[in-house]
């Protein structure tokens, strides 16, 4: 099965400095990757994704990139906020309706201000 | 208003008592799916539903039923809880349409088994 890998698991960045999350996947049938957000006692927040046709997405501060070739894709996250404190998750899917998918353990991301 | 819902959001157990947790969504969603989430292991998919009468196993299905006998409700049912059940559940459901792709998770579910 599909095997998820997500670096690094805690991440502390100062206000206003940028913030790179990597995963690596296993699986070359997976062509869907969406990111989460979840915040302290929240529920996870679908924020971003990327689909295998793509090489980089954006959306405001934050981006996607996806490198088929060497099964990895990363979030980038510029100018932090203290709001952008969460735990992030990657994931993949083998397909772009979220049915099966596989996710990361997660990275603790702490904005100090 | 888009929502997800879980009951209940809290629950204290013992081994062995069959037990169900609901899950309902009023989007109208095609694609539900059941998650557990313990410190250090992110979320662990344990079974999903791509339509009402359709569902497959996550990587921990283990211990779990589901039933999609309607497409907005996704119940989980634990048939003989043990205490290594002990969890915080999520459901979830998502639909897809070309590039718009929607996800929404319920509130959360904290399951303790002793």
């Amino acid at each position: 099965g599909e095997n998820v890998e997500q670096h690094p698991s805690t991440l502390s960045v100062q206000e206003g400095d940028s913030a790179v999350i990597k995963c690596t996947y296993s699986d070359s049938a997976s062509n869907y990757f969406p990111w989460y957000k979840q915040e302290l006692g929240k529920r996870p927040q679908l924020i971003i994704d990327i689909r295998s046709n793509v090489g980089e997405k954006k959306d405001q501060r934050i981006a996607v990139t996806l490198n088929k070739t060497a099964k990895h894709f990363s979030l980038h996250i510029t100018e932090t906020q203290p709001e952008d404190s969460a735990v992030y998750f990657c994931a993949a899917s083998p397909n772009t309706n979220a049915g099966k998918s596989t996710f990361g353990d997660g990275t603790t991301l702490t904005v100090k201000p | 208003e888009a929502q997800v819902t879980q009951n209940p959001r809290y629950l204290i157990t013992v081994t062995g008592k069959k037990l169900t947790v609901t899950c309902s969504q009023n989007m109208n969603h095609e694609y539900m799916s059941w998650y557990r989430q313990d410190p250090g292991l992110g979320l662990r998919q344990i079974y999903y539903s791509m339509n009402v009468e359709v569902t497959d196993k996550g990587d921990v299905p283990e211990g779990y039923k589901v039933s999609r006998k309607e497409k907005r409700n996704f119940p989980l049912i634990l048939e003989s809880p043990s205490p290594n059940q002990t969890s915080l559940y999520f459901c979830a459901s998502s639909f897809q349409q070309g590039d718009l792709h929607e996800q929404y998770f319920g509130p959360g579910t904290r399951l303790t088994v002793t």
